[in-house]
């Protein structure tokens, strides 16, 4: 089924860790996204990518980097998870950035005790 | 940036109509979009509007007005799969979509 896979859908972290969700996508769109939804908070844009090659900071992207180094994939890492990183992580992808229609995966929760 | 607000919670009765308000301020104007969310799962788009009025789309509208910065979404002959949450979303000049909190509708039979 065409789409986008995110893993792992759930995780438990230890404070500290390094920690690589990884997201990939068949539709060959151009823009991806990564938001985290928090309770009451709704989602939050990261990181985002236009294009492969490029990517740009979301409205929360501290602790979390991005890269984007072919069209289909869109790994996200927290370098050093904190407690505040425990989150429902949501990937989405758009056939361009001027496209309205975002695509999400499943999500993936984190838990960084 | 953008600031977005809608109600947290509705409760409406199957076969009802049930109207979900949204209000936005936001830097420049390029799109607000709809999304509905069942839990545990991932949102799915609904709706777009860039030009003020009305998109009929089955039972669900969506009516913006861009100089009031509101929009609705409303859902009409509710069915219980209708229980979800609604997501606002406005875009901005630089084409970053931001969102609502989300509204949570249950649909009692």
């Amino acid at each position: 089924i065409a789409g986008i896979t995110q893993a792992p859908t759930s995780q438990i972290l230890a404070a500290g860790r390094r920690m690589t969700l990884r997201c990939t996508q068949d539709m060959r769109h151009n823009a991806m996204y990564w938001y985290r939804q928090d309770l009451g908070l709704g989602l939050r844009l990261i990181h985002y990518s236009n294009t492969a090659g490029t990517t740009g900071k979301g409205e929360v992207p501290d602790g979390y980097s991005v890269s984007r180094a072919n069209t289909d994939d869109f790994p996200l890492t927290l370098a050093s998870a904190v407690p505040s990183q425990t989150s429902v992580y949501f990937c989405a992808s758009s056939d361009s950035y001027e496209a309205g229609e975002l695509f999400f995966g499943e999500g993936s929760r984190l838990t960084v005790l | 940036g953008q600031n977005i607000d809608q109600p947290t919670e509705m409760t409406a009765t199957e076969g009802a109509i049930v109207q979900i308000n949204c209000t936005y301020q936001t830097s420049g104007f390029n799109g607000l979009f709809w999304y509905q969310q069942h839990a545990g799962e991932a949102p799915t788009f609904l709706s777009y509007n860039v030009l003020d009025g009305l998109e009929e789309k089955g039972r669900f509208s969506s009516f913006l007005s861009r100089s009031k910065g509101y929009s609705y979404l409303l859902l009409k002959e509710l069915q219980m799969k209708d229980s979800a949450s609604y997501l606002c979303a406005v875009r901005d000049r630089d084409y970053k979509l931001s969102f609502g909190a989300g509204t949570t509708v249950t649909v009692r039979a």
